[in-house]
């Protein structure tokens, strides 16, 4: 069964700085693409970023570019998201989830239960 | 306001068929795949519905998903009550080199 934990969410003060976590089992975690998606209280979905298995590529969503970075080890079949200049429109639940990819595919197959990260002085 | 256009809410009642849409562009429906998420209240996003109309194990097959241009659909019939959720399509935009969201749809079973 795939299982995705993350941890780290808390709260920071405006330009503060943040480290999730998503602790993969259950699967062949070097294999997939993963990714962050993101849901602001009361708000719809907003994929964040993502990252080829090998690591080797990144994307974001323009909003946070510069500010986060998406990495991975898969020693430790684990997914990170390092979050810089945090600002207050970064409150949300993120969510880690294991993504599908193929030629013009692309859909998150698995999702986590999210981690809350708030950002307020 | 989201690249992904579907109606802010629907409804029906039990054992009705409900539609929605979702209204994309070339960049993105028009060119890829599309994918639908259930969310019920309280919890995470679940996928529903891959490469257009392709169900995962263990999803109903009173859940449907069709393509036509730059636009999708996701159907439901037989409405149950714990079909009460939000519903969001996505899809790869080749423009915007990202995953896209629609603002997704609250589905009311009357």
């Amino acid at each position: 069964e795939v299982q995705l934990v993350e941890s780290g969410g808390g709260l920071v003060q405006p330009g503060g700085s943040l480290r999730l976590s998503c602790a993969a089992s259950g699967f062949i975690f070097r294999s997939y693409w993963m990714s962050w998606v993101r849901q602001a209280p009361g708000k719809g979905l907003e994929w964040v970023a993502n990252i080829k298995p090998d690591g080797s590529e990144m994307y974001y969503v323009d909003s946070v570019k510069g500010r986060f970075t998406i990495s991975r080890d898969n020693a430790k079949n684990s997914l990170y998201l390092q979050m810089n200049s945090l600002r207050a429109e970064d409150t949300a639940v993120y969510y880690c989830t294991s993504d599908g990819q193929g030629t013009d595919i692309y859909y998150f197959d698995s999702w986590g239960q999210g981690t809350l990260v708030t950002v307020t002085s | 306001q989201s690249v992904l256009t579907q109606p802010p809410s629907a409804s029906g009642t039990p054992g009705q068929r409900v539609t929605i849409s979702c209204s994309g562009r070339s960049s993105n429906i028009g060119r890829t795949s599309v994918n639908w998420y259930q969310q019920l209240p309280g919890m995470a996003p679940k996928l529903l519905i891959y490469i257009d109309n392709q169900r995962p194990s263990g999803v109903p097959d009173r859940f449907s998903g069709s393509k036509s241009g730059t636009s999708a659909s996701l159907a439901i019939s037989g409405l149950q009550s714990e079909d009460e959720a939000d519903y969001y399509c996505a899809a790869w935009d080749y423009s915007l080199s990202g995953m896209i969201f629609g603002g997704g749809t609250r589905l009311t079973v009357l």
